[in-house]
């Protein structure tokens, strides 16, 4: 089993639509929370970090993170075409500074 | 310059060869990260510099590969005697601490392919 899961996709949704992407994690000692973006043929960017348990909004852009259950979410309200990439969940502090990352999920928006 | 620069962005090599990979970091980060990514998966965390040290190694899979960043800024990723599964995405990052919490800067990588 991985330490983080994400499912693949692909995820099409229609413009102005609602996206929510989610992993799902194995170790308990994650601290840190990330998402990052990737255009093809580009390395990734960081979107939105959250630290611990909680909430985060930036703009339309929106993070949770629930160490509870080990799952995170990323939301994205009012998606626009711009926003077709792969996004990949980030996580840290589970011993040594190593950043563990999902599969990524490619997010597809119709206009 | 403004970004993490990577060189080359595509290297074609022959299995069995030795390979050095470039990158310099963003001017005054002194954390630096080497990360591989293979086609359809995350990136997967290879070797963490602070300064010239090699912080954490325990992602690089095997003695096969090797890192150095002597002046702790250029760092070059080595790979001796190539194997058609080293075939990947080679990805550089660098951060301007060693926090957990600080952000990483990506290049946009090197993407290898051995034959």
């Amino acid at each position: 089993q991985k330490e983080v899961e994400q499912d693949p996709g692909p995820l099409s949704v229609p413009e102005g639509a609602i996206v929510s992407l989610n992993c799902t994690y194995s170790n308990s000692a994650f601290q840190y929370f990330m998402w990052y973006r990737q255009y093809s043929r580009k390395g990734p960017e960081l979107l939105m970090y959250t630290y611990s348990s909680g909430n985060k909004e930036d703009g339309r852009f929106t993070a949770q993170v629930d160490k509870s259950s080990k799952y995170i979410s990323l939301f994205i309200r009012d998606s626009q075409p711009s926003d077709s990439a792969t996004y990949l969940c980030a996580m840290s502090g589970g011993g040594g500074f190593k950043t563990i990352f999902g599969a990524g999920t490619r997010l597809f928006v119709k206009a | 310059g403004a970004g993490v620069s990577q060189t080359p962005s595509n290297k074609v090599t022959e299995k069995g060869k030795y390979v050095e990979l470039r990158c310099d970091p963003i001017s005054g980060h002194t954390a630096l990260y080497w990360y591989r990514q293979s086609l359809g998966q995350g990136p997967e965390f290879l070797i963490y510099f602070q300064g010239t040290g090699a912080a954490d190694d325990s992602g690089l899979p095997n003695d096969r590969f090797f890192a150095v960043r002597p002046e702790g800024s250029v760092s070059t990723l080595k790979i001796q005697r190539t194997e058609r599964g080293d075939s990947a995405v080679y990805l550089c990052a660098s951060s301007p601490g060693w926090g957990l919490n600080t952000e990483a800067f990506f290049g946009q990588g090197t993407r290898l392919t051995v034959v």
